[in-house]
């Protein structure tokens, strides 16, 4: 069975750019989850969409948004970007939210 | 401070001992306990997952979780070069807040030869 998937792999934007990155679930698993990791602060809960509905959501202001199609691929937007959007964006998906979830590669976001 | 504990190590180990990893909670109504391995530049890998109190083990890893104390471990028995990486433990609460984990900050684990 095919893991999570995320694209791209890699990312470079300047300052005030919008960025939008892609992850595909595990399939049969309907949630998805996004964590953003930085060295500073580790790994810090996104969102999670389940049904193309977002059902969780973590501290982070309103530039991040997210979305979910009906085969449940997910897809994250981050809007006017700072140089502290810097980081590794992680995807998890699991069957329903709750219990084992499985995070993808990742897509590196480095904002000059 | 923070929700959850964890020593950044790094923690550096002959192959073959036995390695204990731990963190301490301090949210009472987290349910769902979970084991990372995430090696450099790539994304966490699922070792162990256990929901409420109790032990799991699958083949050398052992995972703890004692509600009580607020205290989980995972026991890793000979310990080989391949698992030199950063372990993380994440746990979540009951219904409808399942899937926001809360992450430690992580281990660091070298396996020397």
């Amino acid at each position: 069975k095919a893991g999570v998937t995320q694209t791209p792999r890699y990312l470079i934007k300047t300052r005030g750019q919008q960025v939008t990155l892609s992850c595909s679930p595990i399939s049969g698993h309907r949630s998805v989850s996004w964590y953003q990791q930085t060295p500073g602060q580790g790994l810090q809960f996104l969102f999670e969409y389940f049904s193309e509905t977002q059902r969780n959501k973590g501290n982070f202001p309103g530039r991040f948004s997210g979305r979910q199609f009906s085969n449940s691929r997910s897809e994250m937007n981050v809007s006017t970007l700072e140089l502290g959007d810097s980081a590794l964006y992680l995807c998890a998906s699991s069957r329903q939210g709750a219990g084992e979830q499985f995070f993808g590669p990742g897509t590196r976001l480095t904002v000059l | 401070q923070k929700e959850v504990e964890q020593d950044p190590g790094p923690l550096s180990v002959p192959e073959g001992a036995i390695v204990s990893l731990n963190c301490t909670y301090s949210n009472s109504a987290f349910q769902y306990f979970m084991w990372y391995r995430q090696y450099s530049r790539k994304g966490p890998e699922l070792l162990m997952y256990t929901y409420s109190s109790g032990n799991k083990e699958d083949g050398r890893f052992t995972a703890q979780v004692d509600k009580s104390s607020k205290y989980i471990s995972l026991f890793i028995r000979d310990s080989q070069p391949s698992d030199s990486a950063t372990y993380l433990c994440a746990m979540s609460a009951g219904t409808g807040t399942a899937s926001k984990l809360t992450f430690g900050t992580g281990t660091r684990l070298q396996v020397t030869l």
